[in-house]
């Protein structure tokens, strides 16, 4: 099944811990990204990426990092979480830039920093 | 800037009636717009999707939208309402530029009333 496999589905943690939200997705899809969603405020962008090793700030990308080193991966990782980032988090993925696709997403990561 | 607005926090209509939720959007150039819907603990699910052609587009669920260049609307309607239709439900836009991301808007949860 063609899907977006985040991990974990809810976490707690505490203030500046490190911490790794995995997204993979088994498509072979070029372009994928990382959403927050907070009420009121709708789904923001964290980070993107256009390709393997490419990646780029979107709205909010204060407090994470991202890596892809391998098409189908592109893990999330916040180095000193704090309360402010207690989120609902989605992965998305599409397949090339510049064509007239949607995004597939992942079910959601709910974490919560206390 | 370039925008997505959904008026409309919250849509309360009577099952077996016809809904509308509004959506807005600000870009510059053809825009790409899509519909996602969101169910409790879930992950967004694409709808619909307006590219070109037929100003009026059918999607999932018995959904569709009808694309209003002059207006700069993508309302999404639905002749009549199901209580399993309520969810929250995104607008979006896709930019065909460089970042070639897509614009969310804030949401609006739609609930129908049995």
């Amino acid at each position: 099944e063609a899907q977006v496999t985040q991990n974990p589905r809810y976490l707690i943690t505490v203030t500046g811990k490190k911490l790794t939200v995995t997204c993979s997705q088994n498509m072979n899809h070029e372009y994928m990204s990382w959403y927050r969603q907070d009420p009121g405020l709708g789904l923001r962008q964290i980070y993107y990426s256009m390709n393997v090793e490419v990646t780029d700030k979107g709205d909010v990308p204060e407090g994470y990092k991202v890596s892809r080193k391998e098409k189908r991966n592109f893990p999330l990782i916040l180095e000193s979480p704090s309360p402010n980032q207690t989120s609902l988090y989605f992965c998305a993925s599409s397949p090339a830039v510049g064509v007239n696709y949607g995004y597939t997403f992942g079910s959601g990561t709910r974490l919560t920093v206390v | 800037a370039q925008s997505v607005a959904q008026p409309e926090d919250q849509v309360n209509v009577a099952e077996g009636n016809p809904l509308t939720v509004k959506c807005t959007y600000s870009v510059s150039g053809n825009p790409y717009l899509f519909w996602y819907v969101q169910y409790p603990n879930r992950g967004l699910q694409f709808l619909l999707k307006y590219i070109t052609g037929d100003n009026l587009v059918k999607g999932s669920y018995g959904f569709e939208a009808e694309f209003n260049k002059s207006q700069t609307s993508f309302h999404l309607k639905k002749p009549s309402a199901l209580v399993s239709d309520s969810a929250l439900y995104f607008c979006a836009v896709r930019l065909m530029n460089r970042d070639d991301k897509i614009i969310f808007g804030k949401g609006t949860r739609l609930h129908i009333l049995p």
